[in-house]
């Protein structure tokens, strides 16, 4: 069964950047895609980002277009979001999920904070 | 950008049965899932494919999607379905997006 672990939250001030991570325990991590989706406090969930098994295939939210960037290491079975001129708007809970394609979004990671003081 | 519409909030009794919509343009035509968020908890996947359950989820939950409109029904709510409620879909115009959230009440 796979879980994800995400790391990398914090405290930081607006315009800097931040970098989070999400280490999958468990087989096949570079057989499918991943997602990232944020929550900012007492808010909805906001889908922000997608990346391909392979690496290909980056999408990303209008809201973090430009300023986040995805990437992954499958040799390392990790995940990893970066994130750019931070904005008070971008303080949320941030996980990274599994997709299974038509099957959803499967598997979910227990979440990190990331919190933009201005 | 595409969106999907959830009513913020509804209130059920226990053992009773709570409907909570999801409205988007020809949403039938597209695959919609289904998340259920317990306070503090990470979501988790509740329908996919419209209407398939995952392994361990209770068969009290059951969805459909036609038209405008895809609807979970909780059949004999129970006080552990109090939760937040959100719809999800990918689509071309907006890739992946998720529903506004329904807060469902059980009491």
């Amino acid at each position: 069964q796979v879980q994800l672990v995400e790391s990398g939250g914090g405290v930081v001030q607006s315009g800097t950047s931040l970098r989070l991570s999400c280490t999958a325990s468990g087989p096949n991590f570079k057989s499918y895609g991943m997602h990232w989706v944020r929550q900012a406090p007492g808010k909805g969930l906001e889908w922000v980002g997608f990346i391909g098994y392979d690496g290909s295939g980056e999408n990303l939210g209008d809201s973090v277009k430009g300023r986040f960037s995805i990437s992954r290491d499958n040799s390392k079975n990790t995940l990893n979001l970066q994130m750019k001129t931070l904005r008070p708007e971008d303080t949320a809970v941030y996980y990274c999920a599994k997709w299974g394609g038509n099957d959803g979004v499967d598997i979910w990671g227990q979440g990190t904070m990331v919190t933009v003081s201005s | 950008s595409y969106e999907l519409t959830q009513p913020p909030s509804l209130s059920v009794s226990p053992g009773q049965t709570a409907t909570i919509t999801c409205s988007g343009d020809r949403l039938g035509s597209h695959y919609v899932s289904w998340y259920q968020q317990r306070p503090g908890q990470s979501p988790r996947l509740l329908i996919y494919q419209d209407s398939k359950r995952p392994s361990g989820i209770p068969v009290r939950f059951s969805a459909s999607n036609s038209g405008n409109t895809a609807t979970l029904t909780i059949n004999g709510a129970q006080t552990t379905d109090e939760a937040d409620y959100y719809c999800h879909l990918w689509h071309s115009s907006t890739a992946y997006v998720f529903g506004s959230g329904t807060k469902v009440t059980v009491l």
